[in-house]
């Protein structure tokens, strides 16, 4: 979906770097969310923001950080990477608003793969 | 905890042939459900959602999919597949009241010309 960016598409770094992965949304949508892909796993949720003040953990969130900068911008940090957390990353937003609420889909955008080594 | 299960890692059919992508769930309460389609270097995208009403439910692509409510299933069909059908499929559920989505491991579908 290409209103949702994510920002690098490929990354390959070492052992102990820290890593930030960006995500800007142009849909306008308030919930913003990032996940991980593992062959065989599906998606796990790492961390979810309804708004700019509403951080949560989702899941998995061990070695992770986020920051919702704007209502279109959520990142994905990793303060000291290590090889397990090699995966596909996805952001992804969902609108809220409207009469239709909380029922929406949520949108992703095209990934980041990411390799450490 | 909600839990999602997809039974089948991979589908293999013939194009023309009708495709179903088998899908369980075990939530409490009546669950929003999901199907979600990815392509090679793409992002997950929207298929079709189950809320409430009607039990077969009609999405893009000529897919739809059926609610059952006492096998708590929920799989996906298309009359007549088509090779570019050929993807990896989600399912996904949503409790009633909570706002995160919990997905199954995928099913590989490859539609053979």
């Amino acid at each position: 979906d290409a209103d949702v960016t994510q920002t690098p598409r490929n990354r390959i770094t070492k052992t102990g770097k820290r890593i930030m992965l960006e995500c800007s949304q142009t849909k306008g949508h308030d919930r913003m969310y990032w996940y991980r892909q593992d062959p065989g796993l599906g998606l796990r949720l790492i961390y979810y923001s309804f708004d700019v003040k509403d951080i949560n953990k989702g899941e998995i969130s061990d070695g992770y950080s986020v920051s919702r900068q704007a209502q279109a911008k959520f990142s994905l940090s990793l303060e000291s990477a290590i090889p397990n957390q090699t995966a596909l990353y996805f952001c992804a937003t969902s609108d809220s608003t409207g009469k239709k609420g909380s029922n929406q889909p949520q949108h992703f955008g095209d990934g980041t793969r990411l390799s450490i080594l | 905890a909600q839990s999602v299960a997809q039974p089948e890692d991979q589908v293999n059919v013939a194009e023309g042939n009708p495709l179903t992508v088998k899908c369980t769930y075990s939530v409490s309460g009546n669950p929003y459900l999901f199907w979600y389609v990815q392509y090679p270097n793409r992002g997950l995208q929207f298929l079709l959602k189950y809320i409430t009403g009607d039990n077969l439910v009609k999405g893009s692509y000529g897919f739809e999919a059926e609610f059952n409510k006492s096998q708590t299933s929920f799989h996906l069909k298309k009359p007549s597949a088509l090779v570019s059908d050929s993807a990896l499929y989600f399912c996904a559920v949503r409790p009633p009241g909570d706002y995160k989505l919990s997905f199954g491991a995928g099913t590989t579908v490859t539609v053979r010309a």
